[in-house]
């Protein structure tokens, strides 16, 4: 019944690496979004798909591809991770406007 | 450009106290505002919203907060805290043509101890 699931919870992984996490929501929502949460705890948007279409993309390096195959899940690769990219990744959806529904992030840890 | 301000990083509190955690915003264009609670190794949960209307907002637990344009805050309060309520509480703006990208605060930890 997870309304915005995001696997995996945890992924730890070495610099150099490429690595996706998967988000998927079932509240039927058109706008999906990736949001970032470092280490001090502060938040801040990466991207936005609207009916699998890019609508946000914040100054994230390009080594960061949003991938969304329906509008039911937006995926995240990250090529040639580095020690920079240790944070927790929050998936979340919305519709019309309406206020967020967040998974319950993905704890990346490069090492 | 947007942009949140929450004054307090810490507010430690004993149970059953008040307790208010600060937030202003900048903007210069209409937004909506948003309070949201992350509990520890969790994702964030809304708590209490405006968007428009009454300017004073509630939340099924307790929670309320007060948008005040003039002095552009929505500061969030509860008459008395449960040791539950410890958690990191962000305050987010967005503006009203762009529901989803929040802008949020730095965000408070609230401790509450018995």
């Amino acid at each position: 019944d997870t309304a915005v699931s995001q696997t995996p919870k945890y992924l730890v992984t070495q610099m150099g690496n490429d690595k996706s996490i998967k988000c998927e929501q079932n509240l039927g929502h058109d706008t999906m979004y990736w949001y970032k949460q470092d280490s001090k705890k502060f938040l801040k948007i990466m991207f936005s798909y609207n009916n699998k279409e890019l609508i946000i993309n914040e100054t994230v390096p390009n080594r960061f591809s949003p991938k969304s195959p329906d509008k039911a899940h937006l995926n995240l690769h990250i090529n040639s991770l580095e020690l920079g990219d240790s944070a927790v990744y929050f998936c979340a959806s919305s519709q019309d406007q309406r206020p967020l529904h967040f998974g319950n992030g993905t704890r990346l840890t490069v090492t | 450009a947007q942009s949140v301000t929450q004054l307090d990083s810490q507010v430690p509190v004993f149970e059953e106290a008040p307790v208010e955690l600060r937030c202003n915003y900048s903007s210069s264009v209409s937004v909506y505002l948003f309070w949201y609670v992350q509990y520890p190794n969790q994702g964030l949960q809304l708590l209490l919203k405006y968007l428009s209307g009454s300017t004073l907002v509630e939340s099924i637990n307790g929670f309320e907060a007060e948008f005040n344009k003039s002095q552009t805050s929505f500061h969030l309060r509860k008459p008395s805290v449960h040791i539950s309520d410890t958690a990191e509480y962000f305050c987010a703006v967005s503006e009203q043509n762009q529901g989803g990208k929040l802008i949020f605060g730095q965000g408070t930890e609230l401790s509450v101890k018995p």
